[in-house]
């Protein structure tokens, strides 16, 4: 176990619906990533945040947004989504961001099915 | 983009065996990192090696690092069953906030 939860597990949707994902970061990590992981793409940065503001920006689609709360929980909104959105969303966390060094802690996922 | 490129694709052995997965990269590196992922689950870190180091140890784990050739080596000694996983190499984005570009990864089979 991580340390890192994400929330639900598994999400069906039908196309042109929004959905929320939500993370919840190790204990203490100030910096958190969101990924996606599908079968052609591979896995994907998408964007970070650190302590609260964001830090750094992917291949996140402008339906994507994501954002930080007070008690370093995240959630990425996915919107008018596309079947090619199917795929697992990954959060990570780690302490901080400086020099790559922290090791990111990965949660169990999310599996996205846009029907 | 992917920075980082693994080979082989799958790799299927038995038991006991060693198991080699190789990692290529484009760009200049601070660190590169390995993860490990079952089947459609989070990955887990496994070794993260520097820059400046040539080789790492973590148990049957052994990292080896060629800034020259911009490649490294993961090798699984005595491999299990358990070991079965896909494997990744990523680099660090030193210019995005330290987020992972991962390569496609290693499919692995350890056979009993």
């Amino acid at each position: 176990d991580s340390g890192v939860t994400q929330t639900p597990k598994h999400l069906i949707t039908a196309t042109g619906q929004r959905v929320t994902l939500r993370c919840s970061p190790r204990s203490g990590d100030l910096s958190v990533y969101w990924y996606q992981q599908s079968l052609d793409q591979g896995l994907q940065f998408l964007i970070q945040y650190y302590n609260g503001e964001e830090r750094a920006k992917g291949n996140i689609l402008e339906r994507f947004s994501a954002q930080q709360f007070p008690d370093l929980h995240s959630e990425l909104n996915l919107s008018s989504l596309e079947l090619g959105d199917s795929a697992l969303y990954f959060c990570a966390s780690s302490f901080r961001t400086s020099w790559g060094t922290d090791t990111q802690y990965f949660g169990p996922g999310t599996r996205l099915t846009v029907l | 983009s992917q920075q980082g490129e693994e080979d082989p694709q799958a790799l299927s052995i038995q038991e006991g065996e060693n198991a080699t997965m190789n990692c290529s990269y484009k760009t200049s590196i601070n660190n590169l990192q390995w993860y490990r992922q079952n089947s459609g689950r989070g990955l887990v870190h496994l070794i993260l090696i520097r820059s400046n180091e040539r080789e790492k140890h973590s148990g049957r784990l052994r990292v080896t690092l060629d800034t020259s050739k911009k490649s490294s080596s993961l090798l699984i000694t005595a491999s299990r069953a358990a070991d079965t996983a896909s494997y990744f190499c990523a680099r660090v984005r030193s210019r995005a906030g330290y987020a992972l570009n991962f390569g496609k990864g290693t499919s692995l089979l350890v056979t009993p």
